[in-house]
């Protein structure tokens, strides 16, 4: 376990649905991350919040909306999500500090497999 | 753009052999190189390396960076199955953000 859980671990989706992916971390870091694992790819950073707050959109459609309530608790809502968008969402958490240094070690979760119909 | 190179894609080895993965970047404004290895689905922390030419060791696991040339490799000695995995390579950058490269996958026969 590495204190970072996701939910569901899986997903299959039609076109027209909405659903939404759970992340939770335990761990109190104050920086969180949604990532894309498609076949083949590396893995692509699509949001990061840190301290609640969005600070990264890596031009990702608007058929992903993210959200992060608070530091512990973040959520990706999907919508009219499209086959392409099939793929392994793995959050992740870090603990950034503010006054200069950075805690680069990301912790995983075991991510949710999509898959859109 | 960021650009972090693993190589190679794939390998396939058997238990005792030793193995050496190799990631080559291009970062502008580097801070560090992670490696992780991903067996499942949550790619877990292996290393973080910052400064050139000091090896990382943990049991048969050790890595070492070179900021000159620009690569890191990973070494694991003594395979075994457990072994087997996708092993990540990431660069982070001044601004916090990590570049993942493609990874390599790793089958260690018995």
């Amino acid at each position: 376990e590495t204190g970072v859980t996701q939910t569901p671990r899986h997903l299959v989706m039609g076109m027209t649905n909405k659903k939404s992916l759970k992340c939770e971390q335990h761990l109190g870091h104050n920086a969180m991350y949604w990532y894309k694992q498609s076949a083949k790819k590396p893995l692509e950073l699509m949001f990061v919040y840190n301290f609640k707050e969005q600070t990264e959109n890596n031009s990702v459609p608007s058929r992903f909306s993210p959200e992060c309530p608070n530091s512990s608790h973040l959520f990706l809502h999907l919508h009219t999500l499209q086959p392409e968008d099939s793929a392994l969402y793995l959050c992740a958490s870090t603990q950034l500090i503010f006054t200069g240094g950075v805690e680069e070690k990301l912790f995983f979760g075991s991510g949710t497999q999509l898959s859109v119909l | 753009e960021d650009k972090v190179v693993q190589s190679p894609l794939s390998l396939v080895v058997h238990e005792g052999d030793t193995v050496t993965l190799n990631c080559s970047y291009e970062v502008t404004n580097f801070r560090s190189l992670l490696w992780y290895k991903q067996e499942k689905k949550a790619p877990t922390f292996l290393f973080m390396l910052t400064s050139s030419g000091i090896e990382k060791k943990s049991g048969r696991l050790s890595s070492i960076l070179d900021k000159k040339e620009l690569f890191s490799i990973l070494n694991i000695t003594a395979t075994q199955t457990g072994d087997s995995a996708i092993y990540l390579c990431a660069v982070g950058d001044a601004g916090n953000m990590l570049t993942f490269g493609g990874g390599t996958r790793l089958m260690v026969k018995p």
